[in-house]
């Protein structure tokens, strides 16, 4: 079956950092894009960051850059998202998600990130 | 880079067809046909429904389906069922200086 799960989430302070987790499984995951897309309560989705197979290209959402890194390890099969000066704003739950034929096609359940003092 | 933009909400009676429009410029929608479609019912991550303008991936009702006019990407849902009730969010390539973006989300109900 394939399968992405998150960790990593959890209450951290404004201007705090917090290192999110995804675990591929079911698929070559050195194969694909992997992307990292969020979702505030009550709002729509944004996506937030994609890294290439090799590692090689990482885009951002410009209010992320310079805050947020994405990287992956294709021998442990895992994505990860370092977030540093987190702010309020950023609370949502953000998902792991694949990369195919121009879309997201497979979702993670998402790992729960909240900002606040 | 802004969100595509979506109606609100759209709402139709079991049987009938909706379509949901996604609006957005010539450096996305307009300018890929990477144009794709998302479900989310409450509490739930999204899932693909549409890839490439008219795709469907395996399992997904052919209820469903996709298009696009210049910068203007529609779903359209016929045979509209209560399962359907949920958001739908579209999604594109873009040559900004963000390479992706979602629409801003459109809330099906059925009546």
């Amino acid at each position: 079956e394939v399968q992405l799960v998150e960790s990593g989430g959890g209450l951290v302070q404004p201007g705090g950092s917090l290192r999110l987790s995804c675990a591929a499984s079911g698929f070559t995951f050195s194969s694909y894009w992997m992307n990292w897309v969020r979702q505030a309560p009550g709002k729509g989705l944004e996506w937030v960051a994609n890294i290439k197979q090799d590692g090689s290209d990482k885009y951002y959402v410009d209010s992320v850059k310079g805050r947020f890194t994405i990287s992956r390890d294709n021998a442990k099969n895992s994505l990860y998202l370092q977030m540093n000066s987190l702010r309020a704003e950023e609370t949502a739950v953000y998902y792991c998600a694949r990369g195919s034929q121009g879309a997201v096609d497979i979702w993670g359940q998402g790992t729960m990130v909240t900002v606040s003092s | 880079q802004s969100a595509l933009t979506q109606p609100a909400s759209v709402s139709g009676s079991p049987g009938q067809s909706i379509t949901i429009s996604c609006t957005g410029t010539s450096s996305d929608v307009g300018g890929y046909n990477s144009v794709s479609w998302y479900q989310q019912h409450p509490g739930k991550a999204p899932k693909l429904m549409i890839y490439e303008v008219s795709n469907r991936p395996s399992g997904v009702s052919n209820r469903f389906s996709g298009s696009k006019s210049g910068n203007t990407a529609s779903l359209t849902i016929s045979g509209l069922q209560a399962e359907d009730e949920a958001d739908y969010y579209c999604g594109s390539y873009t040559s900004n200086s963000t390479p992706w973006v979602f629409g801003t989300g459109t809330k099906v109900t059925v009546l």
